[in-house]
Formats: structure tokens, sequence, C-alpha cells
């Protein structure tokens, strides 16, 4: 069973609207992330939450809005959205945040903006 | 990221081969992780490495921070083997990974 939930697996949306990205896991962990994977890029860090609290912010735009209801769940908000912003978000966690740890992603979900 | 070097981009491996991937680092990493990408797109985690070698069934890792490198030796490779191998390291400080561009494995029989 996966213990990484991400949700939808795949998302098409059209440019200007909104979108949650949900995610869940459930190894225990008290750190959780988001990265992001574009065409021809190396996967990218965007924000990393530690007993629900925003520890390291490296998107620079406000349009990403992290959502954090329970130490289990990281759900990432997207608002007006581009299609520069199609690509693969992948939720990931690790034991805590201290990057001394193993780090586990979930299966992604994959987002088209057209 | 332009501060991990991944090469090569691509490789090709017959059934029962080997070969060693690799990850040099521009700044001092504090740890890496390397990780394979299967065709249905997930992220698996292979190793997490501090210092030294460690070994898992037919993988073989080593981080040598000093030296700024890791690398990722593959033997008797298999099918199911194919897919993207990532690494990501850390500087320290904080849990972000800074990731390498990837090498694309294709195993044949």
């Amino acid at each position: 069973d996966p213990k990484i939930i991400q949700k939808p697996k795949y998302l098409v949306a059209v440019t200007g609207s909104e979108k949650i990205l949900i995610c869940e896991q459930y190894l225990g962990h008290n750190a959780m992330y988001w990265y992001r994977q574009s065409a021809k890029k190396p996967l990218e860090f965007m924000f990393s939450y530690s007993y629900q609290k925003l520890m390291d912010n490296q998107t620079a735009s406000s349009r990403f809005q992290p959502q954090s209801s329970k130490k289990n769940h990281l759900d990432l908000q997207i608002t007006a959205l581009k299609p520069d912003d199609s690509a693969t978000y992948f939720c990931a966690s690790s034991q805590d945040s201290s990057g001394a740890e193993t780090l586990y992603f979930g299966s992604g979900t994959r987002l088209t903006v057209l | 990221g332009d501060q991990v070097e991944q090469s090569p981009s691509a490789l090709s491996l017959h059934e029962g081969t080997g070969s060693a991937l690799r990850c040099n680092f521009t700044t001092t990493m504090r740890a890496v992780q390397w990780f394979q990408q299967n065709s249905r797109g997930s992220l698996i985690n292979l190793f997490y490495l501090a210092s030294g070698t460690k070994e898992n069934g037919r993988l073989k890792s080593t981080f040598n921070s000093k030296e700024s490198y890791s690398t990722l030796h593959i033997r008797d490779a298999q099918l199911e083997d194919s897919g993207t191998y990532f690494c990501a390291a850390d500087e320290g400080g904080s849990a972000k990974l800074i990731f390498g561009e990837g090498t694309k494995l294709t195993v044949s029989s």
C-alpha cells in the first residue's frame, strides 16, 4: 500500500484557474515537502514543513501556497494557473527536517495547464 | 541543478552487465541520496549516504564528501532496472535536496 498518497494523479486546468493538490503521508513523519518536476529540468525543491510549520520556501511566486491542516497532510494550492505551471508535483516526507534523513516520495500529480 | 552534475545523461546496458553512474558536486555537500524513477514515474529511494559506501543487492553507492562526488554502481543489470536515476544532495542546514539531471538507463535483453 502506498504510504504517501497524492491526489489526483492527473489534473488538467485552464489558465487563470485555481487547483489544490492533495498529499497525505502515513509514515509517521514530522517533515513534509513539495518538489516540482518540469520537462527538461531537474526536480526542484519548493517547500519544506516541519510539525506543520513552514521551514523553507524556494518558490518565488505567492501563487503557490502550502496548506497543512494536520501533521500528516500538506496540500498545495496553486492560484492563477499559467501554462508554465505544467509539471509533475511530488510530495515527499522524512522523519524530521534536519536533512539527515531518507526522503520518501509520493507518486506525483501531473498537472497540465491549458 | 548546476551544483550537482550527473553523468552520463543516458546509458544502455545489456542484461547481466554493469556500469557506474556519477555525480560531481560543485559545493560541499553533507549527504547524498540516490533515487530511481520507474516507468510509472514513481521515485524510489535507493540509498542515503553521509559518507562511505553502502550496498544493497546489485547496487552499491559511494559518497566522498572531501572530493565532492558520489557514484552508483549497478551490476548484473536486469530489465526492471530500466528507468531514470537521480542523485540528490543537501548542503546541510536544511532538508532541501538539490537534484542532478538524471541518468536514463535502458537495459535490454
